[in-house]
């Protein structure tokens, strides 16, 4: 069983464009991130939720939005997509609260966006 | 200034070497620390949680120093399996998993 799963792996679209990654862990953890990692393979927090809640919101474009259904899910909608958003995203999972030993994050495979 | 630094490297190394990764973090409030593993295209794994008092995991030792927010990774007798990029990773308090750019470990034979 897959621990942190997201989907799509692969996402080719064109600019202007509206996409969505989904993530979904089984792991019954209560914080939730979306990582990006650009060209130069630095791993930029974006969000983080915590039991649905929105704790972490970097300087993100508004164009980027989280979803929460509920706290085994967060999902990335990202509308007008432009060429710069084309990166690696990485959904993450850890428990909470933070204690010795807890803070392990469990990343899913990724979702590589190409935008044209 | 970055909240969490490393050097970039890359380190080229033959097998066997010793090699050792530096990290600082910025925000003094910080809670805990790990180094992470990345394999090109992968998702990072952890390697390890680093302790105030210093710990290793059989050739890898972690130490920090918190009055000089300093994390450092030694690596001893190195494989060509370790060839990865190695992510410094810093909790804050509102549980902000920060990650370093990353040092990258070439391991050649």
């Amino acid at each position: 069983d897959t621990a942190v799963s997201q989907t799509p792996k692969y996402l080719v679209t064109q600019m202007g464009n509206d996409k969505s990654i989904k993530c979904e862990q089984n792991l019954g953890h209560d914080t939730m991130y979306w990582y990006k990692q650009d060209s130069k393979k630095f791993l930029k927090i974006m969000f983080s939720y915590n039991n649905k809640e929105l704790i972490i919101n970097e300087t993100v474009p508004n164009r980027f939005s989280p979803k929460s259904p509920d706290k085994a899910h967060l999902n990335l909608h990202i509308n007008s997509l432009e060429l710069g958003d084309s990166a690696v995203y990485f959904c993450a999972s850890s428990q909470d609260p933070p204690a010795r030993g807890n803070e392990k994050l469990f990343f899913g495979s990724g979702t590589q966006l190409s935008v044209l | 200034r970055k909240e969490v630094e490393q050097d970039p490297g890359p380190f080229n190394v033959p097998e066997g070497a010793t090699v050792a990764f530096n990290c600082t973090y910025s925000n003094s409030a910080s809670q805990s620390f790990f180094w992470y593993r990345q394999d090109c295209r992968k998702e990072p794994k952890l390697l390890m949680s680093v302790y105030s008092s210093g710990n290793e995991d059989g050739r890898f030792t972690a130490q920090l120093n918190r009055a000089s927010q300093y994390i450092s990774l030694l690596i001893r007798d190195s494989k060509l399996s370790d060839s990865a990029t190695y992510l410094c990773v810093v909790n804050g308090p509102n549980n902000d998993m920060r990650f370093g750019a990353g040092t990258r470990l070439t391991v050649k034979p």
